[in-house]
């Protein structure tokens, strides 16, 4: 049971390029979250699916999009990175059946430095 | 939107007891109220959550009063390993749409001393 992983773990890119962000859990949850966290901020959430096949707009969207390919993959895609995209990325995900605590899990993030 | 504030910071030696205080004013009827730890260069993880009065689990305990304006998050005998940021949430957790409506603000940066 590795809980939730990200690939990859370092990138740079330039300006202009594109890449994929790779996350998947393996707990069978339901819900899926992309933040993003910058020096001297909290948590932000870019994108989240509340269940397979659905995705929905978080609080900075502007230049992400994102696929919920599976239950268990979410990937977030920059189409065209910008400096201000330079950030630490976290995946979570959450079960979302109620019951017992509510948590997410959080994935070891990925360090992208766009120059 | 349920806003919490928390210190920036707090010190404390190995062995002691820390608490820290979230304030939640406008804290919500179907509001719980979540605390998550992160380590330098690692995501957050849960560390406990609560709706009223007290819970406790093997890591720490988490005291809410009675009008849920505020918490506190015990955390007992602390060592150097608990040296991390503490975030207190708020938020309804049986929507999974909520989660978009979830404030994760600076957190306390707790340093534990030798």
């Amino acid at each position: 049971n590795a809980g939730v992983t990200q690939t990859p773990k370092f990138q740079v890119l330039k300006t202009g390029q594109s890449m994929t962000l790779q996350c998947a859990q393996d707990m069978n949850h339901n819900s899926m979250y992309w933040y993003r966290q910058d020096p001297g901020m909290g948590l932000r959430l870019i994108y989240y699916s509340a269940s397979e096949g659905t995705t929905d707009k978080g609080e900075v969207p502007n230049g992400y999009n994102v696929s919920r390919l599976n239950k268990r993959e979410f990937s977030l895609r920059l189409e065209s990175a910008a400096p201000s995209q330079t950030s630490v990325y976290f995946c979570a995900s959450r079960r979302t059946s109620g019951g017992s605590a509510d948590t997410q899990y959080f994935g070891p993030g990925t360090r992208l430095t766009v120059l | 939107l349920a806003k919490t504030t928390q210190p920036i910071s707090m010190d404390s030696y190995e062995g002691q007891e820390v608490n820290i205080t979230c304030s939640h004013n406008n804290i919500a009827t179907n509001d719980y109220i979540t605390w998550y730890q992160q380590f330098p260069s690692q995501g957050p993880r849960f560390i406990i959550q609560g709706y009223k009065t007290k819970v406790t689990n093997e890591v720490a305990s988490l005291f809410i009063p009675a009008d849920r304006k505020s918490s506190t998050l015990s955390l007992p005998r602390v060592s150097l390993s608990d040296t991390a940021v503490y975030y207190c949430l708020v938020g309804d957790i049986y929507n999974a749409g909520n989660n978009r409506k979830l404030i994760w603000g600076l957190g306390t940066s707790l340093a534990v001393n030798p």
